[in-house]
């Protein structure tokens, strides 16, 4: 059991919303990345937060926001949202810095933009 | 083309068949990785290969460097196998980078 939870479980919003995706981290680790995987594809990379602070970001537009706070739970958030912003948005935790192998994964998040 | 590619995308088998799920990756890697998803959404890491071959119960993962290919075998399948089972790379810091998945479902 890995102890990384992830809040809500399905969310419905409408398209030019805001969203609000919670990931608690499980305990002693210190960095949390997220993860959107669209329906039928793999995961792809949002971005990493260690102690606070944007580590890494993948290709996705600066409305995708994120914020580590310092008991390590993390949030997303996504403005504006978009049709295709319709996703699973997974979060996975680890006690090392830049060491993805470690990574422990929630059960995701399911939102859908109508 | 995606970086790291999943064959076959779907898999249905009968209990008890020997199963191969095969990925390829086109990029140089710190290490690979298999994960199982189930239905409800969350993600198990299976393995973590940099070389060689490595056995958990009835699961077999390989990695051939050269051929940048690797394969995650399941013996003696069972229905509660069926799952999404995604082949991911590590490149360096911070990210990994997924395959599509494959969907395998094992009929009793």
């Amino acid at each position: 059991e890995t102890g990384v939870t992830q809040s809500p479980t399905h969310l419905i919003k409408t398209r030019g919303q805001q969203v609000t995706l919670r990931c608690s981290s499980q305990s002693g680790h210190n960095t949390v990345s997220w993860y959107q995987q669209a329906l039928g594809q793999g995961p792809q990379f949002i971005f990493q937060y260690y102690r606070e602070e944007e580590n890494g970001r993948g290709n996705f537009p600066p409305r995708f926001s994120g914020l580590q706070f310092p008991n390590y739970s993390s949030e997303l958030n996504v403005n504006a949202l978009e049709l295709d912003d319709s996703a699973l948005y997974l979060c996975a935790s680890s006690p090392i810095e830049n060491r993805p192998d470690t990574q422990y994964f929630g059960p995701g998040t399911r939102l859908t933009v109508l | 083309k995606n970086e790291v590619e999943q064959s076959p995308q779907n898999l249905t088998a009968q209990e008890g068949e020997f199963i191969t799920i095969n990925c390829s990756y086109s990029v140089g890697i710190s290490a690979l990785h298999w994960l199982q998803q189930h239905p409800g959404g969350g993600i198990v890491s299976l393995f973590m290969l940099s070389s060689g071959k490595k056995k958990h119960g009835r699961l077999i993962a390989t990695i051939n460097i050269q051929e940048k290919h690797s394969s995650l075998h399941i013996t003696a399948s069972h229905p509660r196998d069926s799952a999404v089972y995604i082949c991911a790379v590590s490149q360096g810091a911070q990210k990994l980078v997924f395959g599509q998945g494959t969907r395998l479902t094992i009929n009793p």
